[in-house]
C-alpha cells in the first residue's frame, strides 16, 4: 500500500441497504476525512477524526456513522441508503488536523437505487 | 458554515494567463487552499495561503486578502494538463476545510 486506498472503487446499492466504504492510509497520519462531491456543490465534509478513537461531525453527518480503531483505518457506513447518498465519497488524511496538506484516497463512486 | 464562492467555468489559450477568483465569508479563518482535481480523480493539493501577499510555486501563484475575504490562484503558460477543476477551501476556526464548488477551467490549443 502506498498513500491512501479505498474500496469498492464503485458500488450500486439498492436503498434500504446497509454499506461501508472502506479507507486505509499507511502514512501514519493522525487525522482522517471523510467527504462527499456532487455536482454544483463542491466537497462536503461528512465526519472526521482528529486521532485514533476520536471522531466528529462534519457539514452533513446525518445517516453517515463512522469509527477510527486505529491508526490506518477509517471506514464509513451508511446503515440504510437512500439515493440521496448518491455521490462520489473521498477520503483523506493529514499530519494533523493543522498541517496544511490533505492527502485524498481515489474515491468510491456510490449509486443507491 | 462557510460562504465560498468562484466562478463555475472559464476558458483560456495554451501559453496564456488565467486568475481564478475565490471570495469567502468564514466563522475564523486557519488558511486558505488551492487544490486541482483532473475529472475522475481525487482532488491534489497546490497551495496555502494564512498570511496576506502572494505565493508562487513555478507556474502557479496564490494571492490572499484576509480583509478583504479573497484570493485568486493564477495560472502561467498555461498548458494543456492544467485542464481540470481548481478548488478553493478555507479552513475555518476549528480547522474544518469548507470547499467551494470548484472552477473547470478548460485550456484550448
Amino acid at each position: 500500500i502506498a498513500g491512501i486506498t479505498q474500496a469498492p472503487t464503485s458500488q450500486i446499492l439498492a436503498a434500504g441497504r446497509r454499506m461501508t466504504l472502506r479507507c486505509t492510509q499507511d502514512m501514519r497520519h493522525n487525522a482522517m476525512y471523510w467527504y462527499r462531491q456532487d455536482l454544483g456543490l463542491g466537497l462536503r465534509l461528512i465526519h472526521y477524526s482528529n486521532t485514533a478513537g476520536t471522531t466528529g461531525k462534519g457539514e452533513v453527518p446525518d445517516g453517515y456513522s463512522v469509527s477510527r480503531a486505529n491508526t490506518d483505518d477509517f471506514p464509513l457506513t451508511l446503515a440504510s441508503a437512500v439515493p440521496s447518498q448518491t455521490s462520489v465519497y473521498f477520503c483523506a488524511s493529514s499530519d494533523s488536523e493543522t498541517s496544511y496538506e490533505q492527502f485524498f484516497g481515489p474515491g468510491t463512486r456510490l449509486t443507491v437505487l | 458554515g462557510q460562504n465560498i464562492d468562484q466562478p463555475t467555468e472559464m476558458t483560456a489559450t495554451e501559453g496564456a494567463i488565467v486568475q481564478i477568483n475565490c471570495t469567502y465569508q468564514t466563522s475564523g479563518f486557519n488558511g486558505l487552499f488551492w487544490y486541482q482535481q483532473h475529472a475522475g480523480e481525487a482532488p491534489t493539493f497546490l497551495s496555502y495561503n494564512v498570511l496576506d501577499g502572494l505565493e508562487e510555486k513555478g507556474r502557479f501563484s496564490s494571492f490572499l486578502s484576509r480583509s478583504k475575504g479573497y484570493s485568486y490562484l493564477l495560472l502561467k503558460e498555461l498548458q494543456m494538463k492544467d485542464s481540470a477543476s481548481y478548488l478553493c477551501a478555507v479552513r475555518d476556526g476549528d480547522y474544518k476545510l469548507s470547499f467551494g464548488a470548484g472552477t473547470t477551467v478548460t485550456v484550448r490549443a
